[in-house]
């Protein structure tokens, strides 16, 4: 079946424009996680949903970044006045919740690349 | 706070020689920890889990709380391993996120 997709894979965009980058889940997994993946850097989680509950948005560098999900499927990662520390890979990945005895596998995305000049 | 290191960036070995891959964590729960692999122009996926205590691949990991440490091994390496290996611990917080360290490249030569 299909995976996790993302689009776009690339983005450049002058600083101080918005961007949106979208990202639609497998479809059936209910969480859906944002991070974001700078160079010589780990993964760094931003934002995650869990079906109709409010996301957990703890994870966001600043008020510039915003998402949402829609009908609890395809969500939209928006990053406002960009900035040149924003350039990174964006990943998207999205879990079968629900098994509070273990942890689910996390599927990933392909990543969209976000380069700010 | 919890915390994933992996101590090396870059890691090479030749092929058929064995290989790990160091994972300290700090964690103050009882932790739950995975190692994730991104191969040359594919996508990140889960490679093992501690919890299953299983070998992929000719990988294994063993947990070891009282060093905090879930070294990744593998006893004769082959090519087709050369990727970004990344470490991770969960859950966090109630997102259940996971904390990833910032991997380490592996490059098995021949």
């Amino acid at each position: 079946g299909a995976g996790v997709s993302q689009s776009p894979s690339n983005k450049v965009t002058e600083k101080g424009k918005d961007v949106e980058l979208r990202c639609d889940p497998i479809s059936g997994h209910t969480a859906l996680y944002w991070y974001r993946q700078s160079l010589g850097q780990g993964l760094e989680f931003l934002i995650y949903f869990q079906g109709n509950s409010a996301p957990d948005k703890s994870g966001l560098p600043s008020d510039r970044f915003s998402a949402e999900r829609t009908g609890g499927s395809v969500s939209t990662l928006t990053i406002q006045r960009t900035q040149q520390e924003d350039s990174a890979v964006y990943l998207c990945a999205s879990i079968r919740a629900g098994d509070s005895r273990a942890y689910n596998e996390q599927f990933f995305g392909p990543g969209t690349r976000l380069t700010v000049l | 706070a919890q915390r994933v290191t992996q101590p090396e960036k870059l890691l090479s070995v030749f092929k058929g020689a064995p290989v790990e891959l160091k994972c300290n964590y700090s964690y103050s729960g009882s932790p739950e920890l995975f190692w994730y692999v991104q191969y040359s122009r594919q996508r990140l996926q889960l490679l093992l889990r501690h919890i299953s205590r299983e070998s992929i691949k000719g990988f294994t990991a063993d947990l070891n709380k009282g060093e905090t440490s879930f070294h990744l091994k593998k006893p004769f390496a082959q090519e087709e391993d050369s990727a970004m290996y990344y470490c991770a611990l969960g859950p966090s917080g109630s997102a259940r996120q996971l904390t990833f360290g910032s991997g380490t490249q592996l490059t098995v030569l021949p």
